[in-house]
């Protein structure tokens, strides 16, 4: 099974708009990652959270964690078409495990 | 050049013919990963290492066997390749630490096996 899990698993947006997506995991963490994937490339890291952060911002995107909830949210404002990617969350840095991803499309 | 790099890009096998896909990192990063990835299942872990002579398994495990003799080498290796292990495999690598753990991922290998 898999430590964090994405939600939604695909999102469509207008240019301009804002992209949320969300990432549930199980056990406790000491960081959380957030990746993207743009098609048929390798993953390149977007940002890290700690566990004793509830707010991380980088550019566009907002990182929040809730780890009352094991939960943590990506927030990109502003989309343009070159987000268009998927994203993935991962937890435990040592063995690095990710979730299925969210499949962003932001159409022009 | 610096960095992580995966070879080959694309191979194609026969069943039951063994195969060994490459890494090698230049960062001397002690944690390295192999990932598979298909359709409908995101990116899953076969196995991954936190130093030279130590790995383990990851979720997807079977099939597969790994070595890492020296810290920038981590070659994944099919001893007898399946239809079902036809994907696209990467390789990560980091340093691991609380303080960073930013994984850089390879190209990736698109492997068919026919």
């Amino acid at each position: 099974s898999q430590q964090g899990e994405e939600d939604p698993q695909a999102l469509s947006i207008q240019e301009g708009e804002n992209a949320t997506m969300n990432c549930s995991y199980k056990t406790s963490i000491n960081n959380l990652q957030w990746y993207r994937q743009n098609s048929g490339r390798g993953l390149v890291h977007l940002i890290l959270i700690r566990s004793n952060e509830r707010e991380k911002h980088s550019g566009r995107l907002r990182v929040t964690l809730d780890t009352s909830k094991k939960s943590s949210s990506l927030l990109i404002t502003a989309s343009r078409a070159a987000d268009t990617a998927s994203y993935f969350c991962a937890t435990d840095a040592r063995k690095l495990i990710f979730g299925q991803g969210t499949e962003l499309s932001v159409k022009p | 050049d610096a960095g992580i790099t995966q070879s080959p890009r694309y191979k194609i096998t026969e069943t039951g013919r063994q195969v060994t896909l490459m890494c090698h990192q230049t960062w001397s990063h002690s944690y390295m990963f192999w990932y598979r990835q298909d359709l409908g299942h995101g990116l899953r872990l076969i196995y991954y290492s936190a130093a030279a002579d130590i790995t383990d398994k990851g979720e997807v495990p079977d099939g597969y066997v790994v070595s890492r003799s020296k810290t920038e080498n981590f070659p994944l290796t099919l001893e007898s390749a399946t239809r079902s292990q036809t994907s696209v495999y990467f390789c990560a690598s980091s340093e691991g630490t609380y303080m960073n753990t930013e994984a850089f991922f390879g190209q990736g290998t698109r492997l068919t096996v026919v």
